[in-house]
């Protein structure tokens, strides 16, 4: 599990802000994902990448922007946060040729 | 679009009992159906999986059944012990639009001493 880590762990931001929460994956697994997670909804995917330069939008991506210029990492920002982001994002990961996917610890996002 | 239902969203079981919880998806071409527990303030965690050409699986205390036809799933825990209470989601993937995950909205699990 200490493969797969998320910054910062604890974010507070206001409404408007540019906010980047960053994933790091040490196993150079091919597949990153993003999740956020709310109560009543499990957890939605917003965005996905199936390699480095690869990106594709998940159930709920208005609003999210992702990068992935390495493997290892897979940035997503929040262009102008707002209250409906308010949320617990997860970051999780995938080699190719399996189905398990990996999570991070997860980021809890707060915007005011 | 795709969907999975998960049910029931709560479910509260003495020490010692079963605990049941079920799910239906949407998408006839999803062909994984994992399972994962997600204890307090952590992430989730894969306990236990299913691929759609096997009916049944099982890993000690815990079992998952598929069916197919209907395109229900279930996760049976039997002898539940306190530290099973978690929330628990289940998901379905399939081999098209990169291996997408759908998950249920989970289900909390209490187990009672």
């Amino acid at each position: 599990d200490a493969g797969i880590t998320q910054s910062p762990r604890y974010k507070i931001t206001e409404t408007g802000r540019q906010v980047t929460l960053m994933c790091h994956q040490t196993w150079s697994h091919s597949y990153m994902f993003w999740y956020r997670q709310d109560l009543g909804h499990g957890l939605r995917l917003i965005y996905y990448s199936a390699a480095a330069d690869i990106t594709d939008k998940g159930e709920v991506p208005d609003g999210y922007v992702v990068s992935r210029s390495k493997t290892e990492n897979f940035p997503l920002t929040l262009e102008s946060a707002t209250r409906s982001q308010t949320s617990v994002y997860f970051c999780a990961s995938r080699i190719g040729g399996s189905d398990e996917q990996f999570f991070g610890p997860g980021t809890r996002l707060t915007v005011l | 679009g795709e969907n999975v239902e998960q049910h029931p969203s709560t479910l509260s079981v003495q020490e010692g009992d079963s605990a049941v919880i079920k799910c239906t998806y949407s998408d006839s071409a999803s062909n994984y159906f994992p399972w994962y527990k997600q204890e307090l303030g952590k992430r989730p965690q894969l306990i236990i999986d299913i691929r759609s050409n096997v009916g049944e699986k099982k890993d000690q205390r815990i079992a998952v059944t598929l069916n197919k036809t209907a395109k229900h799933f279930s996760l049976h825990i039997t002898e539940t012990q306190p530290e099973d209470s978690a929330v628990y989601f289940c998901a379905a993937s399939g081999n098209t639009g990169g291996f997408k995950t759908i998950f249920g909205a989970g289900t909390r699990l209490f187990v009672k001493a």
